[in-house]
């Protein structure tokens, strides 16, 4: 079964420095997104990108956060100055479609720790 | 925006009974309302989803409820087995870009 591959799976860092994380959708879809957890917190929508632009973005996606496609496969997200705040678990997803129509497929999710 | 109100936080049952959850919505314009299971060191994976025009969806031990008038849909587990054990989200979300609102969660765990 095709699925959603994000690495790394785990990445501690010191505050202010730049990480960026790395995702894989399914090949055949053509909407990608990146959803956040803070330990005890909700699932929170970051962004949602769609033919080489940014769709829609929330209001925790500022100027600090960007996301590529840099080729045919990959899906970045970069953090470019990290805050303490940031520590949360990652998740990208990708659809085939978008809307109500679309089901969204998450990985496994990254954990991202800033000290 | 959206606001998505999920009850219980936990939840414990006895194998063999069954599970309910709910969730209440704030946006009208909501109409699509996927429920997502996260068992541990995984990322969510969806179940079922049921959208507006529906109002009720089966799918083998599970059920989704939609109630739009009231704003509300409820996640029934039937026969629950250990491994229905894991934290189950309701979602909803408008005809906006994959944007889910999620609910707080609830952790499931279905004692032998």
């Amino acid at each position: 079964e095709p699925e959603v591959t994000q690495t790394p799976s785990h990445q501690v860092t010191q505050m202010g420095q730049e990480v960026i994380l790395r995702c894989v959708p399914i090949s055949n879809h053509l909407y990608f997104y990146w959803y956040r957890q803070i330990l005890g917190q909700k699932v929170e929508f970051l962004v949602s990108f769609y033919n080489n632009e940014i769709s829609e973005k929330s209001e925790i996606f500022d100027d600090q956060f960007s996301v590529e496609r840099p080729d045919g496969s990959n899906f970045t997200l970069k953090i470019r100055s990290t805050k303490l705040e940031d520590s949360a678990m990652y998740f990208c997803a990708s659809s085939e479609l978008t809307g109500a129509g679309g089901e969204l497929f998450f990985g496994e999710g990254s954990r991202l720790t800033v000290l | 925006g959206e606001n998505v109100e999920q009850h219980p936080s936990t939840l414990s049952v006895q194998e063999g009974d069954s599970a309910v959850i709910k969730c209440t919505y704030s946006d009208s314009a909501s109409n699509y309302f996927p429920w997502y299971k996260q068992e541990l060191g995984k990322g969510p994976q969806l179940i079922i989803d049921i959208r507006s025009n529906v109002g009720e969806k089966k799918d083998q031990r599970i059920a989704v409820t939609l109630n739009k008038t009231a704003k509300h849909f409820s996640l029934h587990i039937t026969e629950t087995q250990p491994e229905d054990s894991a934290v189950y989200f309701c979602a909803a979300s408008t005809d906006s870009w994959g944007k889910l609102q999620f609910g707080a969660g609830t952790q499931v765990v279905v004692t032998p």
